[in-house]
């Protein structure tokens, strides 16, 4: 199995919602990885977890909250949002430093 | 001069054509190189490692020139679905960081 799932596919919400981006991998990789992109730029990187412990944020606002509930699955929570944060928001994973990502295939949010 | 630099294109071709892409690199000790293609809207894919010695996969071909610092890929018989954008992708060694280039778009036309 040599798949990301990222659910929802698709997100609309308010500047005052609260909502949750979910990914999940089971191929035993120990990094995983958020990135936002916006149409026509490559993925900016937001946040890596490392064997479930943050080990980079790219300096990414509060609003925008990473979870690693466990070696499988990464959360990433939202509140609070503002429009420009509209934007692609794709999850990866490596097995170690070096290694290819593998890319789920990414949340459309859109902020209004 | 950027981390890792590539023509955006885009690289208009008619099917059945050759193509090649080069993207540089600024981190000589860099040692961990990727293709990944991106179709509009969806995440990318990994097309391919690149390789010291050079690699193949079909009509794909990948090279390293450590020397001057760049990567190629080359598009062999061009179809209609390798239209994409293709990202030169390119590991910061020891770390989770990966510096992506800002693709170049290719469009191949019937």
């Amino acid at each position: 199995d040599t798949e990301v799932t990222q659910t929802p596919k698709h997100l609309v919400m308010g500047m005052t919602n609260k909502k949750s981006l979910k990914c999940e991998q089971h191929m035993g990789h120990r990094a995983m990885y958020w990135y936002k992109q916006k149409a026509k730029k490559p993925p900016e990187l937001m946040f890596v977890y490392s064997y479930e412990k943050l080990s980079i944020n790219e300096s990414v606002p509060s609003r925008f909250s990473p979870e690693c509930p466990n070696s499988s699955l990464l959360n990433l929570h939202l509140h609070a949002l503002q429009p420009e944060d509209s934007a692609l928001y794709l999850c990866a994973s490596s097995h170690k430093p070096d290694e290819k990502l593998f890319f789920g295939s990414g949340t459309q949010l859109s902020v209004l | 001069r950027k981390e890792v630099e590539q023509d955006p294109g885009p690289f208009n071709v008619p099917e059945g054509a050759t193509v090649a892409f080069n993207c540089t690199y600024s981190n000589s000790a860099s040692q961990s190189f990727f293709w990944y293609r991106q179709d509009c809207r969806k995440e990318p894919k990994l097309l391919m490692s690149v390789y010291s010695s050079g690699n193949e996969d079909g009509r794909f071909t990948a090279q390293l020139n450590r020397a001057s610092q760049y990567i190629s890929l080359l598009i062999r018989d061009s179809k209609l679905s390798d239209s994409a954008t293709y990202l030169c992708v390119v590991n910061i060694p020891g770390t989770y960081k990966y510096i992506f280039g800002t693709g170049t778009r290719l469009k191949v036309l019937a």
